[in-house]
């Protein structure tokens, strides 16, 4: 069965700072692998995809990743975080079998500090 | 375009009453995904409907169930609520999964479930 891991469970970074969040996905295929946001009290929101081509993916509010096969990742950056980034990052991924079910990685929560 | 709504936003419950979640997918969106956050758990997968037919579940047990209507709408219901049901109940919605099945799903504001 695949599997994502964020081995980070809690990061903090200052304000302007540049971020990088960890995902390490477990699938002999090459899955479709998303990143969401969760600000307290909210739902999840999309901040980019991949599926296939170009290995760095744009996304919304500056964010970009980038997959590696070779070491089986897709890891979150932004080159300079904002105070309202302040929130929980989920990688996901999905078998491109039939099945739509999102398998989530367990979270890293990021903290802003001023 | 309004999103994904959920209702209601918080509930409680005494265990072993049962508990009915709705969802109002994005107009025009066809496929209704349930998930389930918890601390422990992180966010599971309960289950997919699309067309008013389950498509895929998850590893829950049988009290979780659902349903879909003509108009796309889904409820969620669990029954003889245990208190580690507690939880924030996740739905989201997608267009068409039958097209594109890595097609992005959309989620809505969750409704938090206490279970006393």
């Amino acid at each position: 069965a695949q599997s994502v891991t964020q081995p980070d469970i809690h990061i903090t970074v200052s304000e302007g700072a540049s971020l990088e969040l960890r995902c390490n996905y477990s699938y002999g295929a090459t899955p479709y692998l998303f990143w969401y946001v969760q600000s307290p009290g909210q739902g999840l929101q999309l901040l980019l995809k991949y599926f296939s081509g170009d290995t760095l993916v744009q996304g919304i509010k500056g964010f970009e990743a980038e997959f590696k096969r070779s070491q089986s990742s897709f890891n979150l950056r932004k080159p300079s975080v904002h105070w309202s980034d302040a929130a929980e990052y989920f990688c996901a991924v999905i078998v491109g079998t039939g099945r739509r079910a999102l398998t989530f990685g367990s979270g890293t929560r990021l903290q802003v500090q001023p | 375009k309004a999103g994904v709504t959920q209702t209601p936003r918080y509930l409680i419950k005494t265990r072993g009453q049962q508990v009915t979640l709705s969802c109002s997918p994005i107009s025009g969106h066809r496929s209704v995904s349930w998930y389930q956050q918890t601390p422990g758990q992180g966010l599971q997968f309960l289950f997919e409907y699309f067309s008013e037919t389950q498509r895929n579940k998850g590893n829950f047990p049988g009290r979780f169930s659902g349903r879909q209507f003509s108009n796309s709408r889904s409820e969620m219901n669990v029954s003889t609520l245990e208190l580690g049901d507690s939880a924030l109940y996740l739905c989201a919605s997608s267009m068409d999964p039958v097209v594109a099945v890595q097609e992005t799903q959309y989620f809505g504001p969750g409704t938090r479930l206490l279970v006393l």
